[in-house]
């Protein structure tokens, strides 16, 4: 079973057009949930990190959200500069320095 | 700016030879640093822990005695891919823990090996 989950798999929005990314997670005890942009060809660029369940965090158009089981990354009148795949990763207290990947939403922003 | 810098970004060697990444830590002193593999379109697979003045942690599943890690200072890991073989292909990337328990990545190194 995958711990860390992401959904969508792939997201097309027209510009201006708000939604909402998933990562979901299965296991307790999370020592952090951090969310990245990574671009085609690159490596993965820090966005935000969430310690606990009601922390929000934001920077411009991103919203990060965090409660016990899932995070959210909300998207406000995205453009078509954010079109990028978003990688969630989770840390947990048990498991030393290992992060846990999700999949990545794949975000197409159509101007 | 950046963090971390990784070298070379691309790099095309012939099977059978051996290829050296370099991941540099330029903001933090890190004693630990952290190998990660992406294939096309998936996620990253970590593939090995760095420590300084020690050996690797390697994942299951990874050779060790193809992957060889090292970690001479608290600044840079070097990651050498010994034999390359076409499968060994891919997109390297490093990674370093920085404060407040955050990874911050380099821009990746991108292997072909023909």
């Amino acid at each position: 079973e995958d711990q860390v989950t992401q959904s969508p798999e792939a997201l097309r929005l027209q510009e201006g057009e708000s939604s909402s990314l998933n990562c979901s997670y299965t296991v307790s005890g999370l020592r952090g949930l951090f969310w990245y942009r990574q671009d085609p060809g690159k490596g993965p660029e820090f966005l935000f990190t969430l310690y606990s369940a009601g922390e929000e965090k934001e920077k411009e158009r991103l919203k990060a959200t965090l409660t016990k089981k899932e995070s959210f990354l909300h998207i406000t009148a995205p453009k078509p500069e954010d079109s990028a795949t978003y990688l969630c990763a989770v840390r947990w207290w048990d498991t030393g320095n290992q992060f846990y990947f999700g999949t990545g939403t794949s975000l197409t922003v159509i101007p | 700016g950046a963090v971390v810098s990784q070298h070379p970004s691309r790099v095309i060697c012939k099977s059978g030879t051996s290829v050296k990444i370099e991941c540099r830590s330029l903001d933090f002193q890190a004693t630990t640093m952290f190998w990660y593999r992406q294939f096309p379109k998936q996620s990253l697979m970590l593939m090995a822990t760095s420590n300084e003045g020690s050996k690797a942690t390697y994942e299951q599943g990874v050779e060790k005695d193809k992957f060889l890690i090292n970690h001479a200072s608290l600044t840079l890991s070097t990651l050498t891919v010994t034999s390359a073989h076409p499968e060994d292909s891919s997109f390297y990337i490093c990674s370093v823990q920085g404060s407040g328990n955050t990874i911050y990545f380099g821009e990746g190194s991108w292997l072909t090996v023909v």
